[in-house]
């Protein structure tokens, strides 16, 4: 099956700082790509979808100006925690979907954690 | 907004046995997909159902649909301690995004 590479893993920060994470497919072309965060024992909650070239569209509720999704390219996605702070921690995962794909693909996730 | 809710929310058996989660959903789909999440992991997809099919087998999996009720469900024959997971439903409405259910936490004990 396809293959969405998701990195880092895990990221440890101080609070106020920037991260980012990206996301890419690797051996598709993926259209449109979706950004989740998930807590522990819980569902996923889809924070925005990005399609390549065009600004992402957020989920009500999410700061787009604090998560900053940045599309560049068919096979690649990131996701910019902005000046995070510690209730930012989270496991965030990335997906992405091609064209007339009705399945979504995984990243393995990232773990951060805001000091 | 949530669609798919799943039950039981966690579910404990032993090597050997089925495992069946079900999962309930409110709008009308185009499609169903039930996915796996290992802990600390991203989703991996299981198997997807179309509005108009009723069963659908992929190896140890059995899914059944009932548009009728909003419901589906999910049956893992001969379980393994590998199947150790969580397992959450997803509808797609339209040609939309994936909406998630809670999951299951399905633990398989040898």
């Amino acid at each position: 099956g396809a293959v969405v590479s998701q990195h880092p893993s895990r990221v440890i920060c101080k609070s106020g700082t920037s991260v980012k994470i990206e996301c890419r497919s690797l051996d598709f072309q993926a259209t449109t790509m979706f950004w989740y965060r998930q807590f522990p024992k819980k569902s996923l909650m889809l924070m925005a979808t990005s399609n390549e070239g065009s600004k992402a569209t957020y989920e009500q509720g999410v700061e787009k100006d604090k998560f900053l999704i940045n599309h560049a390219s068919l096979t690649l996605s990131t996701l910019t925690v902005t000046s995070a702070h510690p209730e930012d921690s989270s496991f965030y995962i990335c997906s992405a979907r091609g064209d007339y794909n009705e399945k979504l693909f995984f990243g393995s996730g990232t773990q951060l954690s805001v000091l | 907004s949530q669609q798919g809710e799943e039950d039981p929310q966690a579910l404990s058996i032993q090597e050997g046995e089925n495992a069946t989660m079900n999962c309930s959903y409110k709008t009308s789909i185009n499609n169903l997909q039930w996915y796996r999440q290992n802990s600390g992991r991203g989703l991996v997809h299981l198997i997807l159902i179309r509005s108009n099919e009723r069963e659908k087998h992929s190896g140890r999996l059995r899914v059944t649909l009932d548009t009728s009720k909003k419901s589906s469900s999910l049956l893992i024959t001969a379980s393994r301690a590998a199947d150790t997971a969580s397992y959450f439903c997803a509808t797609v409405s339209g040609y939309s995004t994936l909406t998630f259910g809670k999951g299951t936490m399905l633990l398989v004990s040898p």
